[in-house]
């Protein structure tokens, strides 16, 4: 079972949908970070969070610590957010992260 | 600010030879990160260095892949010799904390062996 679980693997959607990714895991972190990727391979930052919740324009980010579990919402979808999404977690104990596989969302026109 | 360059960004290689990656962090950043993305995967770390000192290289399969950082800066990762299955796209990132903090990644070299 891999450290970092991500769900679903594949989502497409409707242009204008609201989407959620999930992502669980299993160690204890210091923090847990949201990275969009696009074809190309070119990876970008989109949060760092180690509780609550965080909000850049459509993209909400939240953490529940107890649960180990945290959710990558994108409210009125557009078609330039399809990109794979990459859930990484910064384990208490050193800092390197690892990382899920990815969830490949395609948004739809 | 400049971000993570990393060069060259694709590269096609034979079984056997050998390969060099370079990268350059973003000024000031202590913390330099190689990672391994095989196709389908997530990144796997292969070596973190702080300044130009090794600090976690357990992943990196030493009998064919060494790097450095010699001046603290800028590193090369190498691959001597390459196999099929390293085709992948090895991603450095550099962060200006030593652990924990946002890591800010290159584009990538996307290599792939014939």
């Amino acid at each position: 079972k891999n450290e970092v679980e991500q769900s679903p693997q594949n989502l497409t959607a409707q242009e204008g949908e609201f989407i959620t990714i999930n992502c669980s895991y299993s160690v204890g972190i210091s923090a847990l970070h949201w990275l969009q990727q696009h074809p190309g391979g070119g990876i970008v930052s989109l949060f760092m969070l180690s509780s609550g919740k965080k909000k850049h324009g459509r993209l909400i980010a939240t953490i529940n610590i107890q649960e180990k579990h945290s959710s990558l919402h994108i409210t009125a979808s557009h078609p330039r957010d399809s990109a794979v999404y990459i859930c990484a977690v910064a384990v208490t104990s050193g800092s390197r992260l690892t990382f899920g596989e990815g969830t490949q969302l395609t948004v739809n026109p | 600010e400049a971000g993570v360059a990393q060069s060259p960004r694709y590269k096609i290689i034979e079984k056997r030879q050998s390969v060099a990656f370079w990268c350059n962090p973003i000024s000031g950043h202590a913390t330099l990160y190689w990672y391994q993305q095989i196709l389908g995967q997530g990144p796997k770390l292969l070596i973190q260095f702080q300044n130009n000192g090794v600090v976690d290289d357990s992943q990196l399969p030493k009998d064919r892949f060494s790097a450095e950082r010699l001046k603290g800066v800028d590193s090369t990762l190498k691959i001597q010799p390459a196999k099929l299955e390293d085709s992948a796209v090895y991603l450095c990132a550099s962060s200006p904390l030593p652990r924990g903090g946002e890591q800010y990644f290159g584009p990538g070299t996307r290599l792939t062996v014939t």
